[in-house]
């Protein structure tokens, strides 16, 4: 199963964009990007997924790489509520073996 | 309700008792996850359910630990003989389906064993 490595913690000015990386470079083919984020205290909230193709929603951009060893979550203009720590998960889909493996993420800190 | 609920919230025990965690998920949703996070730590995945079928157990930490769902729906994780290390918080997801969606995640319940 691949693995993800995070850095541990990060910081960033309210109001500018914030870039989390992520390295997963076991990652197999057909294996999703997928990231959540968990505020304190309370249950992981997903924001996005992606498997090849850079995406895009309401809350962040996903930037894969062409080799998609690694990837970078992108919130284009931070606010304090998005302090919280970021999970990067990779997750084989309808697998038997299946198992989500998650990493102890990226704490990150928006400050005023 | 619109999302994942969990009971109890909370739950103090003591060594050597038995407990019983529950999770509803959102209806319609086929697949149930349980995980454990430990006090500052990323979430460790426990066992995963499609419709009432487990296929790997193999996450579970021990055998003490047990995970049952009917009905396609509500789902119960049991610690027999609690020991202090399973004092941590238990968060349960449920998704549309298996793999490649999004999962909705429960607020958690707060185990403490003393």
């Amino acid at each position: 199963d691949a693995k993800t490595t995070q850095p541990t913690s990060m910081d960033c000015a309210e109001g500018r964009a914030a870039n989390l990386p992520c390295n997963h470079s076991t990652i197999s083919g057909n294996e999703y990007v997928y990231w959540y984020r968990q505020i304190h205290s309370q249950g992981p909230q997903y924001i996005i997924h992606g498997l090849k193709n850079n995406e895009t929603n309401e809350m962040a951009s996903l930037i894969i790489t062409e080799d998609r060893k690694s990837s970078t979550l992108i919130l284009p203009h931070a606010t304090l509520r998005d302090t919280a720590v970021y999970y990067c998960i990779v997750e084989r889909p309808m697998d038997s073996n299946y198992q989500l493996i998650w990493g102890a993420g990226t704490k990150l800190i928006i400050k005023p | 309700g619109a999302g994942v609920s969990q009971s109890p919230s909370n739950k103090v025990t003591e060594k050597g008792k038995d407990v019983e965690l529950r999770c509803d998920p959102i209806s319609g949703h086929t697949a149930l996850y349980w995980y454990r996070q430990s006090l500052g730590q990323g979430l460790e995945f426990l066992i995963y359910f499609q419709g009432n079928s487990a296929p790997d157990k193999s996450g579970l930490p021990s055998d003490r630990f047990s995970a049952e769902r009917t009905g396609g729906s509500v789902s119960t994780l049991t610690i027999q003989r609690t020991q202090q290390e399973d004092s941590a918080v238990y968060l349960c997801a449920s998704s549309l389906l298996f793999g490649g969606n999004e999962q909705f995640f429960g607020p958690g319940t707060r185990l403490t064993v003393l």
